[in-house]
């Protein structure tokens, strides 16, 4: 069954340090891949998305992750982390054919960040 | 467009009650979705619109769950006789066809506390 492990529940930061934030995934076909971001009180938020094409891609507000297919990762980093960053953090897999997708997600990984 | 709305946002209810959520999607989307999130969790995937076909329903959604969507545009997620494991936050997705499959834009959620 596919799956999605986010190792690390909780990662504690300072502002303006680098960020990277684990995601291993099991599936068998080529993966649709998400990071979501969920702050409180607010919806999920999709910061980026990998199908295809260049294994390294760019997301909203700084952010971006790379598909290394060997290792079935999809990291998340950040150069340089702003308090404003706070929030959990999910990653998913995009379960299914066509365009009917679901999406299988993480646990989570929740980020805090001290001033 | 002022994004996925959803209703009630917070819900308190004794066991063996009834409750009904109200997702009002993007307009112009067609896809809409249902997920459950239960604290220290990611999100699981409930059901599926295209339109107003309901096309994929999980295991997870036991009898007692049932989800429209009539005319294509807004979804109810009706739980009957809660239980307290029923305790949770509904979130309402949706997106276009156009989108890539997993794109979604969510809404803030309904919290249901089952007593």
């Amino acid at each position: 069954a596919q799956s999605v492990t986010q190792p690390d529940i909780h990662i504690t930061v300072s502002e303006g340090a680098s960020l990277e934030l684990r995601c291993n995934y099991s599936y068998g076909a080529t993966p649709y891949l998400f990071w979501y971001v969920q702050s409180p009180g607010q919806g999920l938020q999709l910061l980026l998305k990998y199908f295809s094409g260049d294994t390294l891609v760019q997301g909203i507000k700084g952010f971006e992750a790379e598909f290394k297919r060997s290792q079935s990762s999809f990291n998340l980093r950040k150069p340089s982390v702003h308090w404003s960053d706070a929030a959990e953090y999910f990653c998913a897999v995009g379960e299914g054919a066509g365009n009917n997708r679901k999406l299988i997600w993480g646990l989570g990984t929740s980020l805090a960040v001290n001033p | 467009d002022t994004g996925v709305s959803q209703d009630p946002r917070h819900k308190i209810t004794k066991r063996g009650q009834n409750v009904t959520f109200r997702c009002d999607p993007i307009s112009e989307h067609n896809r809409l979705y249902w997920y459950r999130q239960t604290l220290g969790q990611g999100p699981e995937f409930l059901t599926y619109f295209q339109n107003e076909a309901q096309l994929e329903k999980s295991r997870l959604l036991s009898d007692r769950f049932s989800a429209e969507r009539p005319k294509g545009s807004f979804s109810t997620l009706e739980i009957q006789r809660t239980e307290q494991g029923d305790s949770a936050m509904y979130l309402c997705a949706s997106s276009p066809d156009s989108s890539t499959p997993g794109v979604l834009t969510f809404g803030a959620g309904s919290r249901l506390t089952v007593l």
